[in-house]
């Protein structure tokens, strides 16, 4: 059972579409990860984000973090294929991360 | 920097084998050590942490005789499967912390383990 739930499953885009990948759950987190992953490589980190409410932007991604510290959203503006991947959220507690159940994006050009 | 290596990056073999993975913090010491497991077109299932000088703790449902953690140096933590049978074969990820609290993970690229 995972702690973090991620929505949708899969996503099919064309290029130039926006996007938004939801990360839910009922536990709270010191912090929350999220993370890019390529077919036979390793997650990459792409933002972490620490306070409820804040909000980070990086290039065309926006990320928020839940006001209770329970959930986060990653907002994409005009995807491109090469933003095509396996995205992760990860909730921080202690030492640990507890990876969410990751959205498939497809960005078709 | 923070870069964490992980060896072999891929491997097949026999049913009943045992198969050792390698996980090497570069640059950096690395205090804690997480292992995952992850199936095709799933996402990251923690195994076990592991602390330099200590015995890993495994996540429920791992079993720790057949996935052997050793983390004897700061720098290095091996991942041994025994007698590994296709029900194994999964992609085996590291990541290493250099603290013991509330420190971001440094992930390796993964091993793929193909049990034939």
């Amino acid at each position: 059972t995972q702690l973090l739930e991620q929505s949708p499953q899969f996503l099919s885009i064309q290029e130039g579409e926006n996007l938004t990948v939801y990360c839910n759950s009922s536990s709270v987190f010191s912090s929350l990860q999220w993370y890019r992953q390529e077919p036979g490589e390793g997650p990459v980190l792409l933002v972490t984000v620490v306070t409820g409410g804040e909000v980070k932007k990086l290039k065309r991604l926006t990320f928020q973090f839940g006001d209770a510290r329970k959930d986060s959203s990653l907002h994409i503006t005009a995807a491109q294929p090469g933003d095509t991947g396996l995205y992760l959220c990860a909730g921080a507690r202690a030492n640990n991360l507890f990876f969410g159940t990751g959205t498939r994006l497809t960005v078709i050009p | 920097g923070a870069v964490v290596s992980q060896h072999p990056s891929w491997v097949i073999c026999k049913s009943g084998t045992s198969v050792k993975i390698e996980c090497r913090s570069l640059d950096f010491q690395a205090t804690t050590m997480f292992w995952y497991r992850q199936f095709p077109k799933q996402s990251l299932m923690l195994m076990a942490t592991s602390n330099e000088g200590s015995k890993a703790t495994y996540e429920q449902g791992v079993e720790k005789d057949k996935f052997l953690i050793n983390h004897a140096s700061l720098t290095l933590s091996t991942l041994t499967v025994t007698s590994a049978h296709p029900e194994d074969s999964s992609f085996y990820i590291c990541s290493a912390t250099p603290f013991r609290v509330n420190q971001p993970q440094h992930f390796g690229d993964g091993t793929r383990l193909s049990i034939l």
